[in-house]
Order: C-alpha cells, then sequence, then structure tokens
C-alpha cells in the first residue's frame, strides 16, 4: 500500500496569512493527487485534484502543486472560513490511501 | 447538483453485520464516469477508503477488510450497498457513501455521513 504523510500536524495562523501543507508519498504517484477540506461535524469537500486542477467553486486562494512523490497545498490569503483539517489523498492505486490530515487553527 | 443520502442503522451489536445504503439523485450508478465508494471516519480520527464499485457491478475492496465488506449496487433504485459483517467496537465511525472520478481518482461527492457504534 503506499502510505501519505503530512506536515505539519497541526498549524496555527491568522486571517491573511499565507500557509503551505505539504504531502509526500512513500512512492511515485504521478499526478494522482487530491486535497479534501474538512470543517468540523461536516463531510469533506474536494478542493484539488490531479494536483494542481481546482475543483468548481473553489476559491482561487487554493492551489496545489507537485507530482512523483512530494506536492503541495497553498491557501494565500487566509479567510476565517478556511480554518478547517486538509487531507491529501492518492488515487494512483488501490487501497486509495489519505494523508493523516493536517489541522489549520486560528492563532 | 448530487446528492447523496446514507440511511441504516446507528447501533449495531458486535459479532453482528453492519449494512447501510447510498441514495443518489443528480446522477446515475449506471453511469461509467464514476464510481461509487464507501469511505469511514472512525472518531477523531482519519479517513479510511473502504472500497468501491462500478456500474457494471465490478468491485475492489481495501484489504484491511476484504474478507469482511461487500459492496453492491442497485441501479433500478440508484443505490449501492456496505455490508461489513462480525464488526466489533473498531467498526464504530462515521461511514459515508461517495460518488467518484474514474478519470480524476478523486472523491467529488460526499454524502452527509451517518454514525455507526457498534456496542451491544
Amino acid at each position: 500500500d503506499i502510505q501519505m504523510t503530512q506536515s505539519p500536524a497541526s498549524l496555527s495562523a491568522s486571517v491573511g496569512d499565507r500557509v503551505t501543507i505539504t504531502c509526500q508519498a512513500s512512492q511515485s504517484i504521478s499526478r494522482f493527487l487530491n486535497w479534501y477540506q474538512q470543517k468540523a461535524g461536516q463531510a469533506p469537500t474536494l478542493l484539488i485534484y490531479s494536483a494542481s486542477s481546482l475543483e468548481r467553486g473553489v476559491p482561487s486562494r487554493f492551489s496545489g502543486s507537485g507530482s512523483g512523490t512530494d506536492f503541495t497545498l497553498t491557501i494565500t490569503s487566509l479567510q476565517r472560513e478556511d480554518f478547517a483539517t486538509y487531507y491529501c489523498q492518492q488515487g494512483f492505486s488501490t487501497p486509495h490511501t489519505f494523508g493523516p490530515g493536517t489541522k489549520l487553527e486560528i492563532k | 447538483q448530487v446528492q447523496l443520502q446514507e440511511s441504516g442503522p446507528g447501533v449495531v451489536k458486535p459479532s453482528e453485520t453492519l449494512s447501510l445504503t447510498c441514495s443518489v439523485s443528480g446522477s446515475s450508478v449506471n453511469s461509467g464516469s464514476y464510481h461509487w465508494s464507501w469511505i469511514r471516519q472512525p472518531p477523531g480520527k482519519g479517513l479510511e477508503w473502504i472500497g468501491y464499485i462500478f456500474y457494471s457491478g465490478s468491485t475492489k475492496y481495501n484489504s484491511f477488510l476484504q474478507s469482511r465488506v461487500t459492496i453492491s449496487i442497485d441501479t433500478s433504485k440508484n443505490q449501492f450497498s456496505l455490508n461489513l459483517n462480525s464488526v466489533t467496537a473498531a467498526d464504530t465511525a462515521v461511514y459515508y457513501c461517495v460518488m467518484g472520478g474514474m478519470a480524476t481518482r478523486s472523491f467529488d461527492s460526499w454524502g452527509q455521513g451517518t454514525l455507526v457504534t457498534v456496542s451491544s
């Protein structure tokens, strides 16, 4: 199985900040990397697919990059509604595995 | 807009079978463009992919549950279902049904989730 790691595990930031979350796969997954946002008590929602494609309706302050084993999710100019937990997920092979999550909290 | 809704018991006894159904609206489970997954999240923990089914009825399961899980599809009702047998407390989780993109291999649209507690 492909293992996914994320860093940091948690992050404190302020409204207006720029933040970067990294995700690493245990082997090359090409660009089959997706990012999700999960707010407390809610289902996850897809933010970014195929490493860098913005899902319809997702604000342009979210962006993704990377290929192979190393990927990043960047949020520019944080808004209050962005404070949530973020997960990466590989779609390269089954079982489709998720990273452990990064909790983004308000400083 | 696609909507998915899980239904089933909120409490299951140990050693019994957990059964959930997902009703889909706004898309067809008969579409070859999507796969239909179950994903779970134990309380306070991360996301675990259980498996998925295609319109043809073919399935793929996560090996950690493979011997206990069955996912089926009912195209006449536009639903798909999860059966997980011999449950233990470790199966207590929020269970999500999810529509995913075949090309992107992403999980595009999620149900709201249903908490299933395994307890006697």
